[in-house]
């Protein structure tokens, strides 16, 4: 099983429309989530850390279920900036190592 | 200049030359990273430094060498690449090691090896 896997998309959707990413990751002790944005042939960029106890941003919800080793990022009412992808990235096994996974690609259609 | 400056942002260099990545952070923060994003392959971890010491690499081949002189800078020296080496490579840096703030990274340096 791949540390951190996502599917890899792409996901094309109209403006507005509510869209849905999901991850799954391997090592249970893992503490530490997060959801980057990467544009395209531009550096990755931190949308939001994902709690236990999930949190929202806006439009942007992002859930944990530890149980099932499994994060989720939510997307109300897209817009065409948010096309690109997005990496879920989870702690790996030693410190300071971040486990990014290939990313999602979303594009928004006028 | 603020958050994590990465030069220069294109490389060519063919696979004899000996070329340095720059990297430099305006963060205050006391760890960085040097990562690798090939097409169509999640992003690699190449080597970790925490306050200027080295405390992780990633079985990197030796043709890449990291250096530290500081918390605000690092390097990465190139020698002897092959095509396969051609990627973006991304500096990070992060407060401590990522666990709780996640990384910032810099802009890239996109290299072609010849």
């Amino acid at each position: 099983r791949k540390e951190v896997e996502q599917d890899p998309g792409p996901f094309n959707v109209p403006e507005g429309a509510t869209v849905a990413f999901n991850c799954t990751y391997s090592n249970s002790a893992s503490q530490s989530f997060f959801w980057y944005r990467q544009d395209c042939r531009k550096e990755p960029k931190l949308l939001m850390s994902v709690y236990s106890s999930g949190n929202e941003d806006g439009r942007f919800t992002a859930q944990l279920n530890r149980a099932s080793q499994y994060i989720s990022l939510l997307i109300r009412d897209s817009k065409l900036s948010d096309s690109a992808t997005y990496l879920c990235v989870v702690n790996g096994r030693s410190q300071g190592n971040l486990i990014f996974g290939k990313g999602t690609k979303l594009s928004v259609k006028p | 200049e603020t958050g994590v400056t990465q030069t220069p942002r294109h490389l060519v260099m063919g696979m004899t030359n000996k070329k340095s990545l720059k990297c430099e952070q305006h963060l205050g923060h006391n760890a960085m990273y040097w990562y690798k994003q090939s097409a169509k392959k999640p992003l690699e971890l190449m080597f970790v430094y925490n306050f200027k010491e080295q405390t992780e690499n990633n079985s990197v081949p030796s043709r890449f060498s990291p250096e530290c002189p500081n918390s605000s800078h690092l390097f990465l020296h190139l020698h002897t690449l092959q095509p396969e080496d051609s990627a973006l490579y991304l500096c990070a840096s992060s407060q401590e090691l990522a666990f709780r703030y996640g990384y910032t990274f810099g802009s890239g340096t996109r290299l072609t090896v010849v």
